[in-house]
């Protein structure tokens, strides 16, 4: 148990269609990010916040967007669902400057 | 390019030692991670190096750093059916974000 957790856990949206995903870091951890995991494949880094602004992205659209609230706690929000947005997204969490992340369960996404 | 490449399956026998290689490609990466997940679950920290050691050794899990060939390896020893799993190694070249390889099944034989 890493502290971190993630809600829904799975969750099915059809194309087109809007989600928002969220995360709870784990108690001390100012810095969030997510990742796109797709079936078969290692983790892809989506953006990282860091006092409620995002301070690095990946290789993602712009439909692709974030929030980190004053608790540290987070949402990933996917707008026009694709099918190829069908993934597991992970949550990471860690302190500024730490060199470890901890990551969550995941929540399972599929898009029909 | 971002490419850290890992072999796609290893199987062995309950008892052996495993060894997951893998290869990352910045020469600036401060630190190299090992993370395991089990079905349907998150990533699991294993154990990570930082770019100066060549060695680190944590009960079963040895990781060998080689930074001339910016190659990583995770051996485990006295494998157990409860390792089977997808272990991917990570590289953090001290920017935002850690990228990852596309993992090595290990399958364990009783």
């Amino acid at each position: 148990e890493t502290g971190v957790t993630q809600s829904p856990t799975h969750l099915i949206k059809t194309r087109g269609q809007q989600v928002t995903l969220r995360c709870s870091s784990q108690s001390g951890h100012n810095t969030v990010s997510w990742y796109q995991q797709a079936l078969g494949q290692g983790p892809q880094f989506i953006f990282q916040y860091y006092r409620e602004e995002e301070n690095g992205r990946g290789n993602f659209p712009p439909r692709f967007s974030g929030l980190q609230f004053p608790n540290y706690s987070s949402e990933l929000n996917v707008n026009a669902l694709e099918l190829d947005d069908s993934a597991l997204y992970l949550c990471a969490s860690r302190s500024r400057g730490a060199d470890t992340q901890y990551f969550g369960p995941g929540t399972r996404l599929t898009v029909l | 390019g971002e490419d850290v490449e890992q072999s796609l399956f290893l199987s062995v026998r309950e008892g052996d030692s495993s060894v997951i290689n893998c290869t990352y490609t910045d020469s600036s990466s401060t630190y190299l991670y090992w993370y395991k997940q089990e079905p349907g679950a998150g990533l699991q920290l294993l154990t990570y190096i930082f770019s100066n050691m060549d060695m680190k050794q944590d009960q079963r899990l040895t990781v060998l750093l080689n930074k001339k060939d910016k190659h990583l390896s995770l051996r485990i020893a006295d494998t157990q059916t409860g390792d089977s799993a997808i272990y991917f190694c990570a590289e953090y070249p001290g920017t935002y974000k850690y990228i990852f390889g596309t993992g090595t099944r290990l399958k364990v034989l009783a």
